[in-house]
């Protein structure tokens, strides 16, 4: 089955650390991001990538870096910088090139801080 | 500011009460609208994209509606496992691939 799967489900980061959130797409699509989801609030964009070794900032980018060596991997590194990083974190794919710009979603990564 | 903004926060349903979920936006020539379904833990299950108003979509107890400033979900005969949180995203003119989200509503069905 075609899919998104982001992992690990539930990791925890220490002070002062950084720590990477794995996207793997299995779709062939060529776009992929990351959104943070915090309760009562809509997804909000913090990277995304129209094509290998290339990606663009979102809304709220800082404290956050991604890559984007293979067409089917995203990962995201949440930086010491991001001073508030407890939150629920999905990434998602989409084919522009169909013309269709739905996106489809892993089932997350929940960050919290010790 | 393009905005979406979705209605209600939160809707309680006895089982088979059917009823709407509301959907708004400012967003002028939008290049699609979307509905998504959420459970907890788990990440946005696509269920409709709409182009133009007058357009409906349906699927099992679900049916998307739109016009020029909203977009409706309805809800027909609902039962317990319809529980989510549905969530609404326009495609704007001015964006080449960010979506505009809405903070969706939760929707709980009462056995």
């Amino acid at each position: 089955d075609g899919g998104i799967t982001q992992s690990p489900k539930y990791l925890f980061r220490k002070e002062g650390q950084n720590v990477t959130l794995s996207c793997e797409q299995n779709l062939n699509h060529d776009a992929m991001y990351w959104y943070r989801q915090d309760p009562g609030q809509g997804l909000r964009l913090i990277y995304y990538s129209q094509i290998v070794n290339d990606f663009q900032k979102g809304d709220i980018a800082e404290g956050y870096s991604v890559s984007r060596e293979k067409k089917e991997s995203f990962p995201l590194t949440v930086t010491s910088a991001q001073k508030n990083p407890t939150a629920f974190y999905l990434c998602a794919s989409s084919d522009p090139g169909t013309g269709n710009r739905a996106q489809h979603f892993g089932d997350g990564t929940r960050l919290s801080i010790l | 500011e393009d905005q979406v903004t979705q209605s209600p926060e939160a809707l309680r349903l006895q089982e088979g009460e059917s009823s709407s979920l509301n959907c708004s936006y400012t967003v002028s020539g939008l290049r699609g609208l979307f509905w998504y379904r959420q459970d907890p833990g788990k990440g946005p299950e696509f269920l409709f994209t709409l182009y133009s108003a007058g357009e409906e979509k349906e699927k099992e107890r679900l049916k998307a509606t739109l016009t020029k400033k909203e977009s409706f979900l309805h809800i027909t005969a609902p039962k317990p496992e319809d529980s989510a949180t549905y969530l609404c995203a326009v495609y704007p003119p001015s964006s080449n691939y960010q979506l505009i989200w809405g903070a969706g509503t939760k929707l709980i069905i009462k056995p």
